[in-house]
């Protein structure tokens, strides 16, 4: 089955540029869609099909993927992006990523 | 805009057969969308559970096939999730989502109900 490998955490300091990856077998040959998830809340959808934000996610959310490895850049990040992220491709089922905490300090 | 809205019991008996449900507002589940579920244990990441399509085409996680059955009720604008034989492992909170028709991300969240299997 496929397996999607994240960081189990990443840090970044307030205003800065955070980077969260995910990496899968040919990963750049699936769409692969971001939720973030705040402690006690559902997940919300801040990147699909690997580039597109949907309507409300603010524009410092972008995402790429090429060859083994998507990534989640967060530029100026602020406090209230400290959440899990996880990361989501199709593969005759939808499989997740172990999601990556991102703490904002 | 689209609301859902899961219901159902919040402790179940092993062995038992979860059943919820998932109201669907603001959108007819016989537009072009897929309906599904996922779960997420106290403390650990996001589990997929399957999906449904009012055509009938159903997608389901092969660790969960044997046990999960996800189905529509246009009628009523909802749709339902079984799974059965539960145990401790089982015990979760359950999310319904709306999923892309084409490409399967998950673009509307319920807001979870949480579920635990104990005697």
């Amino acid at each position: 089955s496929y397996a999607l490998t994240q960081p189990p955490s990443v840090s970044v300091s307030p205003g800065q540029t955070a980077t969260i990856t995910c990496s899968g077998d040919k990963l750049g040959d699936k769409y692969v869609s971001w939720y973030q998830q705040q402690p006690g809340q559902s997940p919300v959808l801040v990147i699909y099909e690997d580039t597109k934000r949907p309507s409300g996610i603010p524009e410092r959310f972008s995402g790429s993927n090429s060859g083994s490895t998507a990534t989640l850049t967060i530029r100026g990040t602020p406090a209230m992006d400290e959440a899990d992220y996880y990361c989501q491709v199709w593969d005759g089922s939808v499989v997740f990523g172990g999601g990556t905490k991102l703490t904002v300090l | 805009q689209v609301q859902l809205q899961e219901s159902g019991p919040g402790l179940v008996k092993p062995s038992e057969t979860l059943s919820l449900t998932c109201a669907v507002s603001g959108y007819s589940i016989s537009s072009g969308s897929y309906w599904g579920w996922i779960r997420q244990p106290p403390g650990k990441g996001l589990e997929w559970i399957g999906i449904s399509y009012h055509s009938g085409s159903t997608y389901y996680n092969p660790s969960l096939e044997s046990r999960v059955t996800i189905s529509l009720d246009t009628s009523k604008n909802h749709f339902s999730l079984k799974l059965t034989s539960m145990t401790a492992a089982d015990t979760a909170v359950y999310y319904c989502a709306r999923s892309h028709y084409f490409y399967y991300h998950m673009d509307v969240w319920g807001g979870g109900t949480t579920v635990t299997v104990s005697s």
